[in-house]
């Protein structure tokens, strides 16, 4: 079964540093990755997805993820982080039918 | 357009009693999704459709019912429902693989 996990519960980042949150697959054959943002009491948001190419993928709001193969690794980046980043994020993977097999999700708390 | 809707946005039961929640997408989307959210545990699915008039149970279908007699509305039916069931009840509609979410609707079971 496709899945993904998200090893941290929270990341906690100063305004202005370099933000990662981390996501690892596992996957039978080729995955479709993405990446949603949740804000409090919001619903989820897409940022991102790897269908396949690059292995840099750019999203919306600076956010960037490289899917990297030989790790099964899909990490969220951002160069420099803002408090308004301060949300809830979702790793997901494709697993068939178009569903979507999500993480835990990793809190990320943007300190001023 | 407006995206995903879902009504009510807030509903307080009591152990036993019924009701529906109901999702509605403008984007003309062929597949539909409801999904619950607890603290800790993500996303998990709970039923989805492929297209109007079918169905197909998800990973946490027990206790849950759904139909789509229309391709724009997707209905969650809680028959009698349970402390356990509380929670917050996404719906997401797509064409392919990309999902777009709805707001929600919390869900308290006393």
């Amino acid at each position: 079964a496709q899945s993904v996990a998200q090893p941290e519960d929270q990341v906690n980042v100063a305004e202005g540093n370099p933000l990662t949150v981390k996501c690892t697959y596992s996957v039978s054959g080729n995955p479709y990755l993405f990446w949603y943002v949740q804000y409090p009491n919001r619903g989820l948001q897409f940022l991102l997805k790897y269908i396949t190419g690059d292995n840099l993928v750019k999203g919306s709001y600076g956010f960037e993820a490289e899917f990297n193969k030989s790790q099964t690794s899909f990490h969220l980046k951002k160069p420099s982080a803002l408090v308004s980043d301060s949300a809830l994020y979702f790793c997901a993977v494709a697993s068939g039918n178009n569903r979507l097999a999500f993480g835990k999700g990793n809190q990320v708390v943007v300190i001023p | 357009n407006a995206g995903v809707t879902q009504t009510p946005k807030f509903r307080v039961l009591k152990t036993g009693q019924s009701m529906t929640l109901l999702c509605a997408q403008d984007m003309n989307h062929e597949y539909m999704y409801w999904y619950r959210q607890d603290p800790g545990m993500g996303l998990r699915l709970i039923h989805y459709s492929v297209g109007e008039g079918t169905t197909a149970k998800g990973e946490v279908p027990d206790g849950y019912n759904v139909s789509r007699l229309k391709k724009q509305n997707f209905l969650l039916g809680l028959e009698s429902a349970a402390p356990s069931q509380t929670s917050v009840y996404f719906c997401a509609s797509s064409m392919r693989e990309t999902q777009y979410f709805g707001p929600g609707t919390r869900l308290l079971v006393l």
